[in-house]
């Protein structure tokens, strides 16, 4: 059975420091992954998708893959306080167009 | 530019009672659709997966079930709620290039 694990958190960082996210998958054939940014009683919204071994960086974001280790990341640099919000992870094999494995979320609470 | 729109927003239903969700999709030809459900505090749920006009995958067994009567319209029903039925339901698309995309959600209450 695939599967996507996250820690549930609640993870609190200080205002202006660096979030780290972690997730870590079950199914070697996974291709691509993916980071929903939910807010509370709001539907997820897409914030990064990284299909390839290394770093992907967009603005205060970066996500990270590592398949032979089965790990994915999502870095957060100068969290905000909008920053704070349930983030999950999800992997999928066919770049998005397919039926995705999500993990429980993890709750991440920026304090001022 | 691909938009979804799920409706209602909200909704409160009597046990018993009859369900209509409705999700449609514009910007976008043959996209795959899914419906999920959230419980409170949980994540989320695949209840079902269509790949084009009428072809559903029923990912869980329950009580509700799913119609795609056109390429971007999916639809939600039950025929009798119960008081488990209660959680976020969210409509989401994908298609080429296009990694899933989620509606605004429905919150639905039963009493």
């Amino acid at each position: 059975q695939k599967e996507v694990e996250q820690n549930s958190g609640p993870l609190s960082v200080p205002e202006g420091a660096i979030a780290s996210l972690n997730c870590t998958y079950s199914d070697r054939g996974s291709q691509s992954f993916f980071w929903y940014r939910q807010y509370s009683g709001k539907s997820p919204e897409l914030i990064m998708f990284i299909y390839s071994n290394g770093d992907k960086e967009d603005g205060r974001f970066t996500a990270q893959l590592n398949k032979a280790s089965q790990y994915v990341s999502l870095l957060i640099r100068d969290s905000q306080p909008s920053d704070s919000a349930t983030y999950l992870c999800a992997g999928g094999s066919n770049f998005g167009n397919e039926k995705l494995t999500f993990g429980t979320g993890t709750r991440l609470t920026i304090i001022p | 530019s691909q938009t979804i729109h799920q409706w209602p927003a909200t909704l409160v239903q009597p046990v018993g009672s009859p369900l209509s969700l409705e999700c449609t999709v514009e910007g976008t030809s043959n996209p795959n659709l899914y419906w999920y459900r959230q419980a409170a505090g949980r994540g989320l749920q695949l209840l079902f997966y269509s790949v084009g006009i009428g072809q559903i995958s029923s990912e869980v067994p329950q009580n509700l079930s799913a119609s795609r009567p056109q390429d971007r319209q999916f639809i939600l029903s039950s025929k009798k709620l119960l008081l488990s039925d209660s959680g976020f339901y969210l409509c989401a698309f994908s298609g080429s290039n296009q990694p899933q995309h989620f509606g605004d959600g429905t919150r639905l209450s039963i009493l």
